[in-house]
């Protein structure tokens, strides 16, 4: 079945240390986004991939870096520099690059630092 | 900026309608949308509305779109339990991709 998968589900990291968050997608979409999710707040952007070996910043970037290097994979490092990393982290995609607004999400990382 | 805003629970008797609120900031938008979240998981996408439209209706859930007031809202008839999860309201913000500024969700309880 085609879909968005996101590695691990959960996640504990010490301080101090960066973590990559893996997403993966079979529905040859060509937009990619990185979203996080904080309780009582909406859904914030930190990046987008609108195509291979292409991104921009959202509104929250600070603190992260993404690669596109490959259609299927956009993959998010949280490092050392985001003050406020612990939150759920959600990766989505789009098969139009733009205006439609249908997201297909993945089910979610969960990163707690300790 | 856009902002989106929802109140944050609902708490609703299994059978009867739910109905949850959202107002926007930017008359401009011109997709407005509703996601279900369950728990521990991803959003799903229950419907969109153009900005065009007044009212959709599918199945279960009637959308609402008040471009005046810039208010939408999600009613849901014969609420049951399995309806109970976070509802985002969100709405396509400019820049010609498709970034949506969301809400911050309205956890809908359902109770026998």
């Amino acid at each position: 079945d085609g879909g968005i998968t996101q590695s691990p589900k959960y996640l504990f990291r010490k301080e101090g240390q960066n973590v990559t968050l893996s997403c993966e997608q079979n529905l040859n979409h060509d937009a990619m986004y990185w979203y996080r999710q904080d309780p009582g707040q909406g859904l914030r952007l930190i990046y987008y991939s609108q195509i291979v070996n292409d991104f921009q910043k959202g509104d929250i970037a600070e603190g992260y870096s993404v690669s596109r290097e490959k259609k299927e994979s956009f993959p998010l490092t949280v490092t050392s520099a985001q003050k406020n990393p612990t939150a759920f982290y959600l990766c989505a995609s789009s098969r139009d690059r733009a205006g439609t607004g249908e997201l297909f999400f993945g089910e979610g990382s969960r990163l707690t630092v300790l | 900026g856009e902002d989106v805003e929802q109140s944050l629970f609902l708490s609703v008797r299994e059978g009867d309608s739910s109905v949850i609120n959202c107002t926007y900031t930017d008359s401009s938008s011109t997709y407005l949308y509703w996601y279900k979240q369950e728990p521990g998981a991803g959003l799903q996408l229950l419907t969109y509305i153009f900005s065009n439209m007044d009212m959709k209706q599918d199945q279960r859930l009637t959308v609402l779109l008040n471009k005046k007031d810039k208010h939408l809202s999600l009613r849901i008839a014969d609420t049951q339990t399995g309806d109970s999860a976070i509802y985002f309201c969100a709405v396509l913000g400019p820049g010609g991709y498709n970034k949506l500024i969301f809400g911050a969700g309205t956890r809908l309880a359902v109770h026998p």
